[in-house]
Order: structure tokens, then sequence, then C-alpha cells
């Protein structure tokens, strides 16, 4: 089944522009990571946040976490052509395992 | 730094066919997960390993089977292979099983069925 659904699915910006991406999941959880994807590539790890962090930043990244509403958010400020990517959420919900359960994606394209 | 890596990068099997899949870990790492990805889908989890023990399974088909070895590395098995398997096949691997833990993947290997 599927924990997380993320908002948009599609995003297109021009270079320069913010880029924010939203994740809902339906648990508990103790931790939830961004990854990015590039067409047919492997999953980059991009930040975690635990769930007693609201706010966590990295380079030009910052995520958000609310558990109260269970949402993330990513937001990616002064995008470029080469952030072009889905973005994946992903949740884990078990102080037993690391595994980890995925978001839909948001396709993020940035024009240049 | 060193990564997950998978092999073959690309993989082209018949119906019915068998196909093993390779993963080794980035290095100290002791968990290893299997993930697949359709086409247009997000990762589904099928199964994770922690020191050569069974650690987790999620909707891996009977069909498959995966084990951990000794020296960490991870092979998923594949029988009586069918069209929907295609699809990308993710490792991923993180040090200790416990919650918290920066899982990292490989670049993936591509099955496709014909």
């Amino acid at each position: 089944s599927q924990q997380g659904e993320e908002d948009p699915q599609a995003l297109s910006i021009q270079e320069g522009e913010n880029a924010t991406m939203n994740c809902s999941y339906k648990t508990s959880i103790n931790n939830l990571q961004w990854y990015r994807q590039n067409s047919g590539r492997g999953l980059v790890h991009l930040i975690l946040i635990r769930s007693n962090e609201r706010e966590k930043h990295s380079g030009r990244l910052r995520v958000t976490l609310d558990t109260s509403k269970k949402s993330s958010s990513l937001l990616i400020t002064a995008s470029r052509a080469a952030d072009t990517a889905s973005y994946f959420c992903a949740t884990d919900q078990s102080y037993n395992t690391d595994k980890l359960i995925f978001g839909t994606g948001t396709r993020l394209q940035v024009f240049p | 730094a060193a990564g997950v890596i998978q092999s073959p990068r690309h993989l082209i099997k018949e119906k019915r066919e068998t196909a093993t899949l390779k993963c080794y870990p980035i290095p100290r790492h002791d968990t290893v997960y299997w993930y697949q990805q359709g086409p247009g889908q997000d990762p589904q989890f099928l199964i994770s390993f922690y020191e050569k023990m069974q650690s987790d399974k999620g909707s891996i088909p009977d069909r498959f089977s995966a084990q951990q070895f000794s020296d960490y590395h991870s092979e998923l098995n594949m029988s009586s292979l069918e069209l929907g398997d295609s699809a990308l096949y993710f490792c991923a691997s993180s040090m200790g099983p416990s919650s918290g833990n920066t899982i990292y993947f490989g670049e993936g290997s591509w099955l496709t069925v014909v």
C-alpha cells in the first residue's frame, strides 16, 4: 500500500524560481527522507528529517515536517535546469527497520 | 565515496526464464534492501536483510527469493519470469537496521522480460 502522496504530480518552472513540493502520509512515522531520481537512474538521497524535527536545511534545499498534519514539504530555492528530476518522499514507520515507503513523486521540470 | 553497486545494469530475459541480480553494499553497511520500480511508478519495497538474516519482507512474489552472503553482498533471484516483472530493481544499503539511518540506493538494474 502506498504511504505517501505527493503534490503536485508535476511542476514546471523557470530557472531561478523556487520549487515547492509537498508530501502527505497516512501513519505515524519515525523519519522522512527525500530522494531525487533522474529519469531511469538511481535514487539520490537528499535529506533526512526526524519526527522530532520541524525544519532542516541543506544547501538550496529546505525541508519542513508537520507531524500533526502528517505532511512534509521540500523547497528548492534558485532552481537550475540540472534540478530537473523526480522527487520522492519516503517514510519509515518502525523502530526495528529502515524499510521505506515511497510517495508517488513529483516530476520537476526546470526550463533554462 | 563508494556507493551501492548493482549488476547487471541491464538484463533482457524471456518469459519463464530465471534472472539473478547482484548487489554490493557500501563498505561497512550491514543492511541491504531490494526495491522494485515499475514504469512511472514509485519504488516498492521487496525484502531486506540485516547481518545476513531476512529482516523484513514486503510485496515480493513467491517466485522471487533473495539472500545476503557473508561478505554482505546480496542476490535477488527471480524465476518463472512474467512480462509484469519488467522493472527497475534497486538495491539499497544502510548501516544497521535501526530507524533513522540514511538509506543509499544503487543505480538500479533494468530487467526487461519479453
